[in-house]
């Protein structure tokens, strides 16, 4: 059964700061990775795919990047914002019907101006 | 791209209405939606899966007779809560996905719907 950890659960930085968000899965049999990012009361916005045979994804300052060997996943935030406060969640999505998502409970960040 | 309009975004009303609850792919055909279902603090939580002019797919534990989805074009899925509870209180949000080869398309989220039953 596929879970998903991410670490940490809360994050705070001054702003400026490089930082990376870890997310880990147990079944490297997986389709493909995505990360999300929400803010307190919305909904989802998709922010990067990683298809299983890639190795990244770049998105402006956000590039996420995928290991299946080692079950890992890190979403890297280059030269953050106080804008980029919110949680961000991994989800990795199954082989087999459907593609479910199965979630990481989220990194919650904060960007201090 | 990919916009997912959710409707309503927020309901209040009393214990033992139905709600109904609206999903919608502005920019795409969705051949799959989602709905799930969010507590303070927690991961979202996946109620049901739904393909375009089929039966709902309901996860163990979900009444499907207490929340019916249709889904009935490639636009559009309804989720309606019936005769609905305080502990039906929560964050109801909808995910859609166009399914095209075998890379696979990511899910596009609505906004939610924020619903109080008093």
């Amino acid at each position: 059964k596929q879970e998903v950890t991410q670490i940490p659960a809360a994050l705070s930085v001054p702003e400026g700061e490089n930082l990376v968000l870890n997310c880990s899965f147990t079944d490297s049999a997986i389709y493909n990775l995505q990360w999300f990012r929400q803010d307190p009361g919305k909904g989802l916005t998709s922010l990067l795919l990683i298809q299983s045979s890639q190795r990244e994804q770049t998105s402006g300052r956000l590039n996420a990047s995928l290991d299946k060997s080692s079950g890992r996943s890190t979403l890297y935030i280059a030269a953050s914002q106080p804008g980029d406060s919110a949680t961000y969640l991994c989800a990795a999505i199954n082989a087999g019907n459907n593609r479910k998502l199965i979630w990481g409970l989220g990194t919650s960040l904060a960007v201090n101006p | 791209g990919a916009v997912v309009s959710q409707h309503p975004s927020w309901v209040i009303c009393k214990s033992g209405t139905s709600v109904k609850i609206e999903c919608r792919s502005l920019d795409f055909q969705a051949t799959t939606m989602f709905w799930y279902r969010q507590f303070p603090k927690q991961s979202l939580m996946l109620m049901a899966t739904s393909n375009e002019g089929s039966k709902a797919t309901y996860e163990q534990g979900v009444e499907k007779d207490k929340f019916l989805i249709n889904h009935a074009s490639l636009t559009l899925s309804t989720l309606t809560v019936t005769s609905a509870h305080p502990e039906d209180s929560s964050f109801y949000i909808c995910s859609a996905r166009d399914w095209v080869g075998q890379g696979g398309q990511p899910q596009h989220f609505g906004d939610g719907t924020r619903l109080s039953i008093l």
